[in-house]
């Protein structure tokens, strides 16, 4: 699986927008984006996933380059309850290999 | 829909004991993963399954770790003998595969469940 690059940490202010980058230069035709989120002490939480299409549901946006070489995630209006650390993923289509591996994802902290 | 059921939420044991952590995934998920979080090594991958069978228990630290399917709606974690090191929390999930228009998409979602808070004095 192509290997992920986040910031450690962001600040956003409550009700603003939180955009968390990703970079995942080494991503191939086949390897889907996914992202999670952990909030304290809770297991992980998937949140959205794409392949070379923006994606758009009720928790978040996902905006992936034409070069799909990095991404996006979008919180559009964030809330206190959005702050967690947030991990991004990349991994092929599904067959035989259902390795799932996390990094160290970015902690996004929701100021009030 | 449950979700994915981890038994005991705590436990706190003494260093030498057994110790078996149990998980109940979500009907109809096909593959199981164990990780394992800390501080220190963030949240790591034990072993997984498919259909039951182990996959790749490559994750595993050592010997006193193991892990079993015996059949699709339950799994343990044991650790025997249990180390202070040891203590961590450990998470179950499951996985079920994406559906685009009715087809399989190619993607998959993890699931997991609550974790069980391991403490090793």
């Amino acid at each position: 699986d192509a290997k992920t690059t986040q910031p450690p940490s962001m600040d956003c202010a409550e009700g603003r927008a939180a955009n968390l980058p990703c970079n995942h230069s080494t991503i191939s035709g086949n390897e889907y984006v996914y992202w999670y989120r952990q909030i304290h002490s809770q297991g992980p939480q998937y949140i959205i996933h794409g392949l070379k299409n923006n994606e758009t549901n009720e928790m978040a946006s996902l905006i992936i380059t034409e070069d799909r070489k990095s991404s996006t995630l979008i919180l559009p209006h964030a809330t206190l309850r959005d702050t967690a650390v947030y991990y991004c993923i990349v991994r092929g289509r599904s067959g035989g290999y259902q390795k799932v591996t996390f990094g160290t994802g970015t902690k996004l902290q929701v100021i009030p | 829909d449950a979700g994915v059921i981890q038994s005991p939420r705590h436990e706190v044991t003494e260093m030498g004991q057994e110790v078996t952590l149990r998980c109940k995934p979500i009907s109809g998920h096909d593959y199981l993963f164990w990780y394992r979080q800390t501080m220190m090594r963030g949240l790591e991958l034990l072993i997984y399954f498919n259909n039951n069978v182990p996959i790749d228990d490559s994750g595993m630290p050592e010997d006193r770790f193991s892990a079993k399917m015996p059949n699709a709606s339950f799994s343990t974690l044991k650790i025997q003998p249990s180390e202070p090191r040891d203590s961590a929390v450990y998470f179950c999930a499951s996985s079920r595969p994406l559906l685009s228009l009715g087809y399989p998409s190619g993607a998959n979602v993890l699931t997991f469940g609550a974790g069980s808070r391991l403490t090793v004095l």
